[in-house]
């Protein structure tokens, strides 16, 4: 399995509170992702990173932030949690050396707002 | 902008039938084509890629997939399906030419029947 490591795996928290979901990568891959699942929509693109503090946005970005001050972090915060937001989170990485291979996933974090 | 579409939500075959998956992209040129398994509670498995070349390509767990440039079509196949390939199936789509995002379908979820 690639190395990423997405913390919590679990989360329950309150509207209108803010969070935050890490992934860590021991790969050393360019390219970071975040992905939200929910059902009847597959994976959707939240944000994605192609290098230390060089983010860009997705297809559904509205109400996430993100940030990677390192190689082997990329951080997704919620400023304000809201129950549309309860989904599973994915982190998934790709290696960015020239042409895009495939994507590692993580195992993903479920969050739930209430 | 590309899209992924999976007309099946949800299939149910019995163990020891075939398998047929289907993806239909859209898109002007030709893009890699992944499909991505998922079991429940875990990240996405690579089962297979495209990017050029012979249009059958085999993947892990006896899975193969077929690229039909003049359908825009990328189904997944397998010859005889087990009970431990229930899962969620997701076809996706990069656009090459430098891109490194996916977009991915909707899913199919797949029952086998013992």
């Amino acid at each position: 399995d690639a190395g990423i490591t997405q913390s919590p795996r679990h989360k329950v928290t309150e509207t209108g509170t803010p969070v935050t979901l890490r992934c860590h990568q021991t790969e050393n891959h360019r390219y970071m992702y975040w992905y939200r699942q929910d059902p009847g929509h597959g994976l959707r693109l939240i944000h994605y990173s192609y290098g230390v503090k060089d983010t860009d946005k997705g297809e559904v970005s509205d109400g996430y932030s993100v940030s990677r001050s390192k190689t082997e972090d990329f951080l997704l915060t919620l400023e304000s949690a809201t129950s549309s937001q309860t989904s599973v989170y994915f982190c998934a990485i790709s290696a960015g050396t020239g042409t895009f291979t495939e994507a590692f996933f993580g195992q993903g974090t479920r969050l739930t707002v209430v | 902008a590309q899209s992924v579409t999976q007309p099946d939500i949800h299939i149910t075959v019995s163990e020891g039938a075939s398998l047929e998956l289907r993806c239909n992209y859209s898109y002007g040129a030709t893009p890699y084509l992944f499909w991505y398994v998922q079991s429940p509670g875990q990240g996405l498995q690579l089962l297979l890629k495209y990017f050029s070349g012979d249009t059958l390509v085999q993947g892990i767990k006896g899975f193969e997939a077929e690229f039909k440039r003049s359908q825009s079509s990328f189904n997944l196949r397998k010859p005889s399906v087990h009970w431990s390939d229930a899962a969620e199936y997701f076809c996706a789509v990069n656009s090459g030419a430098g891109s490194y995002q996916l977009t991915f379908g909707k899913g199919t979820k797949l029952s086998v029947i013992p």
